[in-house]
């Protein structure tokens, strides 16, 4: 498909163990971004990739979250020692250049740390 | 204090009702977006604009720069209308920082 691909769409992990969450772009783009969605909470900005600059992540919420960006398309966003509080939605977006364009956002991954 | 605020949080409409959602901001920005979210569902993209008005089908969104106000609009409303609208800002130089609001819970009723 043509839109951004996320994967898996849902994620159950036991606390302390380590996740890697994947997303796909849309081909061509070159602005990356995960964002966090806890239940009944707004949009939380982690990490932003634009072409090759180096990432943003002020919002990155702790040194057990990290993420990479190879050859500027597919994104890994880790979380090591999973805790409780990590169960969110994990959300994707890419646009065309950066905020000037529309967001395209992935159906985002749903986990949950048991 | 949000950066972004939308009202209201919540809103009932009877089907064919004139909607609108509003969204004030409080930094100075690249472009304003504005998101919809259905029950279990991604998030699409409705409108980015920077001026004016934009129109697309029963969905018109408004933004006034000067009184950093911006508005969504669904004319004539559907049930398939209920979700979720997110206003987003984004800002910095090259647009790449993002604010958003905590969203407005829109229900249709048949």
């Amino acid at each position: 498909g043509a839109g951004v691909s996320q994967s898996p769409s849902n994620k159950v992990t036991e606390k302390g163990k380590d996740v890697e969450l994947r997303c796909d772009p849309i081909s061509g783009h070159t602005a990356l971004y995960w964002y966090r969605q806890s239940l009944g909470q707004g949009l939380e900005f982690l990490i932003y990739f634009q072409g090759n600059s180096a990432p943003d992540k002020s919002g990155l919420p702790s040194d057990r979250f990290s993420a990479e960006r190879t050859g500027g398309s597919v994104s890994t966003l880790t979380i090591q020692r999973t805790q409780q509080e990590d169960s969110a939605v994990y959300l994707c977006a890419s646009s065309l250049e950066s905020a000037y364009s529309p967001l395209h956002f992935g159906n985002g991954t749903r986990l949950t740390v048991t | 204090k949000n950066e972004v605020e939308q009202s209201p949080q919540n809103l009932t409409a009877q089907e064919g009702e004139f909607i609108t959602i509003n969204c004030s901001y409080s930094v100075g920005i690249s472009a304003l977006h504005w998101l919809q979210q259905h029950p279990g569902g991604g998030i699409v993209s409705l409108f980015m604009l920077s001026s004016g008005k934009k129109k697309h089908g029963r969905l018109i969104a408004t933004i006034n720069i000067q009184e950093k106000h911006s508005s969504l609009h669904i004319t004539a409303s559907h049930p398939r209308d209920s979700a979720v609208y997110i206003c987003a800002v984004s800002k910095g130089a090259t647009g790449n920082q993002f604010y958003f609001g905590t969203g407005t819970s829109l229900t249709v009723i048949p």
